[in-house]
């Protein structure tokens, strides 16, 4: 299986702070990345897939980059809303693996 | 509106069995791959088994290793609707279990739509 490995855990940051998470894949998924977010007694939400593509009614705020093992995501303006946990995850084999997970919270 | 409804969990003792049903609603649910993640308590995400839109090839179905051989996903696509059948209940099998949506008719692993997840708790 491909390990997801996201680093940190966990940060603190302020509303109007650029925030960068990072995951790195344990061997080489092309584009395949997925993120989600998830805000605490809720399901998860698909952020950003195949690596930069935004979902439908996801803010410009959000972005994505990376290729073969390490990507990153960027939130360039911190919102109020989007304190919350962040997952990776690669689509490009069976069995799909996730990050463990970063938790952004309020500085 | 996309919406995806759990329903099934609750407690059940080691060794024992229990299904979960997932009631969609909202899109063309015969259109598209469905699967299930599961999320142990303060932990991370965890994919479980995934099924095509039309699952009667081989290869139509897939679960991690760690349910394989006690679980069995199924779809009733005439009734809008994903199932869980959990055989053989472990303690390491209790997590808030997720239906998820495919963004694709094959599992491509793009979970664009979630339910609200269902508890599962396997305990003595």
């Amino acid at each position: 299986d491909i390990q997801m490995t996201q680093s940190p855990s966990s940060l603190s940051a302020s509303v109007g702070d650029r925030v960068t998470i990072t995951c790195r894949a344990s061997q080489s998924i092309s584009k395949y990345l997925n993120w989600y977010q998830q805000k605490p007694g809720k399901a998860p939400k698909l952020l950003i897939y195949n690596t930069s593509s935004l979902q439908s009614g996801v803010p410009s705020r959000f972005s994505g980059s990376g290729s073969g093992t390490d990507f990153t995501l960027t939130i360039s303006s911190l919102q109020p809303e989007d304190f919350a946990t962040y997952f990776c995850q690669q689509s490009f084999s069976t069995p799909p693996t996730f990050g463990g997970g970063t938790k952004v919270e309020i500085k | 509106e996309v919406q995806l409804v759990e329903s099934g969990g609750g407690l059940v003792q080691p060794g024992r069995s229990l299904r979960l049903s997932c009631a969609a609603s909202g899109f063309s649910f015969d259109d598209y791959a469905m699967h299930w993640v599961r999320q142990a308590p303060g932990k991370g995400l965890e994919w479980v088994s995934g099924i095509t839109w039309n699952p009667i090839s081989s290869g139509s179905i897939g679960y991690a290793d760690s349910v394989k051989g006690r679980f069995t996903i199924s779809r009733d696509n005439a009734k809008n609707s994903l199932y869980l059948q959990m055989n053989s209940l472990r303690p390491e099998d209790t997590a808030l279990y997720y239906c998820a949506k495919d963004r694709n008719a094959a599992s491509t692993y793009y979970f664009d739509f979630w339910g609200q997840g269902i508890l599962v708790t396997v305990s003595s």
